[in-house]
């Protein structure tokens, strides 16, 4: 079935630091893909997508590719804030069977 | 702007009482969702709904039900609460199609004791 793997955090920089969090997928097909951010006492909110193969989506400076040959979407942004502190969660979906799975979630704490 | 409102931030319940969370989108969204977030194990689909009186199950659904009557409102029933279901529960909601992206609210805390 459908799944996806993040890093496991928690994961610590310190401000103006490059951030990396590995995401990799298991689907058939083409699934959409996202990156969504939680931040303390709230709910998800999408940060960026993509929805076929090569695209980029980008947000907020982070950035994301959708790499087919690799089944990956790698979350990067090249200078962390202390406010991009939050758990971050990598999902895909698949419309044919509406099947939205999500990453356990990788928590980032930013130091200034 | 997009809202995802459910009726309780925090609740405290006893085992063995039925539990009501209630779900209101205002985006006229056909697809609904009920998650279950849990440190370490992410977001895990409890059940979700594509239209007004449809549901289907997701990957944990033991212990609860739902219910969507009207297309605006979802909501997810624990008919007798159990502490393993204290957690953080997530609505969201979807339009139908292309794109999806998810919307969801800020969640709601239960605790059972």
């Amino acid at each position: 079935g459908n799944s996806v793997t993040q890093m496991e955090g928690p994961v610590t920089l310190s401000e103006e630091a490059f951030l990396t969090i590995n995401c990799t997928y298991t689907a058939t097909g083409y699934p959409s893909l996202f990156w969504y951010v939680q931040y303390p006492g709230e709910g998800l909110q999408l940060l960026l997508k993509a929805t076929k193969a090569d695209d980029k989506g980008s947000n907020k400076g982070f950035e994301a590719t959708y790499r087919k040959e690799t089944t990956s979407f790698h979350l990067e942004k090249g200078s962390v804030q202390v406010s991009d502190s939050a758990v971050y969660f990598c999902a895909l979906y698949r419309r044919n069977n509406n099947d939205m799975r999500f990453g356990a979630g990788t928590r980032l704490t930013v130091k200034p | 702007d997009v809202k995802v409102t459910q009726s309780s931030r925090y609740l405290v319940k006893r085992t063995g009482e039925k539990v009501f969370l209630e779900c209101v989108q205002d985006m006229d969204h056909e697809n609904m969702f009920w998650y279950r977030q849990d440190p370490g194990l992410g977001l895990r689909l409890i059940y979700f709904s594509y239209d007004v009186k449809m549901k289907e199950k997701g990957d944990i659904p033991e212990g609860y039900s739902v219910s969507r009557e009207k297309k605006e409102r979802f909501s997810l029933i624990l008919e007798s609460a159990s502490t393993n279901q204290t957690s953080m529960y997530l609505c969201a909601s979807s339009f139908g199609g292309t794109g999806n992206t998810i919307y969801f609210g800020e969640g709601s805390w239960l605790t059972v004791v």
